[in-house]
């Protein structure tokens, strides 16, 4: 079976900087996403990583060790939009399954 | 414009109902997607498509069935089998199940 874990909520302040992550546990791991999700919309993507390393774009900044089941998604100089949910998702097997995880609900302060 | 659309955006339905929703893609993607969202939780996967005519059974397919009789549709079917049906459904397309999804907008379906 799979498994991911996020932390359920955050919180952290404006212009800072929050680190949200996530790991998993799979058997033929193909990549991780992260998507962004505003209460009643849908998830729009933010990252895909396949191999190790971190990836920027933006403000927002993904990492992925594979040997470690572990990625983390970086946001920077937060604004008070970027208050959402984020949805770290894996996908594996022949078919491109994805599984998602449950998603952390970040809520950015003044 | 290129998207995919999901209709209705709400839905209201007796229990013992069977129900169908809407999933239409103009993207050109070969892989199509079913999801439900509950309160507070993530996004589970009940049903994908590779190909036309092909589909594979999700984590939660239990009272769930579809169809991919065409490359742009991908129909869910909500039956009384279904025995927590009030949920939040998204359906997802990606190009060949690799690369990001896109999202339509999700019908929430309330089953009283």
């Amino acid at each position: 079976g799979q498994n991911i874990d996020q932390p359920t909520e955050m919180t952290a302040t404006e212009g800072a900087i929050v680190q949200i992550n996530c790991t998993y546990q799979t058997s033929g791991f193909n990549g991780l996403f992260w998507y962004q999700q505003h209460a009643g919309e849908a998830p729009t993507f933010l990252s895909y990583n396949v191999l190790d390393g971190l990836e920027e774009k933006g403000r927002f900044s993904s990492f992925l060790s594979r040997s470690k089941g572990y990625s983390y998604l970086l946001l920077k100089e937060l604004q008070m939009k970027d208050s959402a949910s984020y949805l770290c998702a894996v996908t594996s097997g022949g078919y491109q399954k994805v599984t998602f995880g449950t998603g952390t609900k970040l809520q950015v302060i003044p | 414009d290129g998207g995919i659309t999901q209709s209705p955006k709400y839905l209201f339905r007796k229990e013992g109902q069977n129900v169908t929703l809407s999933c239409e893609q103009n993207l050109n993607h070969d892989a199509m997607y079913w999801y439900r969202q509950d309160p507070g939780q993530g996004l589970r996967l009940i049903y994908y498509s590779q190909i036309v005519n092909d589909f594979q059974k999700g984590d939660i397919a239990e009272g769930y069935s579809v169809s991919r009789e065409k490359k742009e549709s991908f129909p869910l079917t909500v039956t009384s089998a279904q025995k927590n049906p009030t949920a939040f459904y998204l359906c997802a397309s990606s190009i060949q199940g690799f690369e990001e999804q896109y999202f339509g907008p999700g019908t929430r379906l309330t089953v009283t």
